[in-house]
């Protein structure tokens, strides 16, 4: 079964700095969908970066980049510049390569706070 | 526009109520979903549709009845609730057949049994 582990709770950054969130999973699959999402005190769900696991250069959206080590199954997320819009709950999630209504499989979360 | 409506934004309801919770997309999606989520919890998955047919049912209680009337709509009936059933009800939906497994989420109905 595939299993995605988010072992920060929670993590401070100073405004303007850069900070990196991690996440681990665990699969057989050689193809699969990676994400992170953030989850802001609103609680709305907003998809931040996707990555493709067949595409080896890391995804970049603005001012978040993710460091995809597929043979390690690591999936880290680097925040650049942190603002204080970026306090949020921050999942990581995995989900199958297919055309099926697959589930995705979420982590437990890591809270970022941002210092001012 | 990636954007998933849910009505009401939030709710409150005594355990003999019924109400249901509403949500639209109008992104062409074919597989929308229902989640639960509590607090400093990630969502879990309940009802699954594909097609407007019901694929995925994740053991919920009858108390909650989905309902897919088109390809835009998913509705989330409630009847006899428990108080541990307040949660916020997440919906979502992701397009089926491209090869893209992207949900994407709406804000969500706080639900508050009492």
């Amino acid at each position: 079964a595939q299993t995605v582990t988010q072992s920060q709770p929670e993590m401070s950054v100073q405004e303007a700095e850069t900070v990196t969130l991690s996440c681990t999973y665990d699969t057989s699959e050689s193809d699969y969908y990676l994400f992170w999402y953030k989850q802001p005190p609103s609680r709305q769900m907003i998809l931040v970066i996707r990555q493709e696991a067949y595409k080896q250069q890391n995804a970049t959206e603005n001012r978040f980049s993710v460091n995809f080590q597929k043979a390690a199954k690591s999936f880290s997320l680097k925040i650049s510049d942190s603002q204080l819009g970026d306090a949020a709950m921050y999942f990581c999630a995995y989900s199958p390569y297919s055309n099926r209504d697959d589930k995705i499989i979420f982590g437990k979360g890591t809270r970022l706070h941002i210092l001012p | 526009d990636t954007e998933v409506t849910q009505t009401p934004k939030h709710l409150v309801m005594g355990m003999t109520n019924k109400k249901s919770l509403k949500c639209e997309q109008h992104m062409g999606h074919r597989a929308m979903y229902w989640y639960k989520q509590k607090a400093k919890k990630p969502p879990e998955l309940m009802f699954v549709y594909s097609y407007e047919k019901l694929s995925i049912n994740e053991s919920v209680p009858s108390r909650f009845s989905p309902e897919c009337p088109n390809s835009s709509l998913l509705n989330l009936h409630l009847h006899a609730l428990q108080p541990e059933d307040s949660a916020l009800y997440l919906c979502a939906s992701s397009p089926l057949g491209t090869g893209e497994e992207t949900q994407y989420f709406g804000p969500g109905t706080r639900l508050l049994v009492l």
